[in-house]
């Protein structure tokens, strides 16, 4: 079993939808959790991090911690083409290296 | 401020040979790890490197290896390769810790022939 599970899509929107992308992790000592994204040909970008559980709110992404179910969530309001991208959760614990998911791969369409 | 360079962007090799990998941290960062994203699988981890030690290494064979220099800068060897070797290879830097996430450098793409 990966300790990060992402379904990778591929997920295609209209301009203006609201997009939930989804993970569920298995190591519950995870305390650390962040959204990456990923343009094609680039390397990854940190889009959010959050702490433990909880919501954090950054312009139109939400992140989503629930460490009860093992859930981790980022929201997208009023999606953008240029939001087109493939999306990567990542949880650690404390002071040890990151574990990805697999990404999912975005697209909103114009 | 610069962020996270790697070098070479491309990178093409016969299976059987050998590949290194470079990379230059931001100024300031002590950490640095090496990930494999080979299509379909995600980023994998490889090692994680902090003031001049390996820190962790992830499920990789030996020929996977890497050192980071004085100056925290690193390079990722890659022996023997082989076909399935032919991805992505990323490196990200962090602070002590990584703790606030980390950056990433564009990737070497390595195809191996």
């Amino acid at each position: 079993q990966k300790e990060v599970e992402q379904d990778p899509g591929p997920l295609s929107v209209p301009e203006g939808a609201i997009v939930s992308l989804n993970c569920t992790y298995s190591n519950s000592a995870f305390q650390y959790f962040m959204w990456y994204r990923q343009y094609s040909r680039k390397g990854p970008e940190l889009l959010m991090y959050t702490y433990s559980s909880g919501n954090k709110e950054d312009g139109r992404f939400t992140a989503q911690v629930d460490k009860s179910s093992k859930y981790i969530s980022l929201f997208i309001r009023d999606s953008q083409p240029s939001d087109s991208a493939t999306y990567l959760c990542a949880s650690r614990y404390n002071n040890n290296d990151m574990r990805f998911g697999a990404g999912t791969r975005l697209t909103v369409k114009p | 401020e610069a962020g996270v360079t790697q070098s070479p962007t491309h990178l093409i090799k016969t299976r059987g040979q050998q590949a290194t990998l470079r990379c230059s941290p931001i100024s300031g960062h002590t950490s640095v790890y090496w990930y494999q994203q080979a299509l379909g699988l995600g980023l994998q981890f490889l090692l994680w490197y902090d003031e001049g030690e390996e820190r962790n290494r992830g499920n990789f064979p030996p020929r996977f290896s890497g050192r980071q220099f004085p100056n925290y800068s690193s390079e990722l060897n890659v022996n023997a390769l082989e076909l399935e070797d032919s991805a992505l290879y990323l490196c990200a830097s962090s602070t002590p810790g990584g703790f606030y996430g980390y950056t990433f450098g564009s990737g070497t793409r390595l195809t191996v022939v």
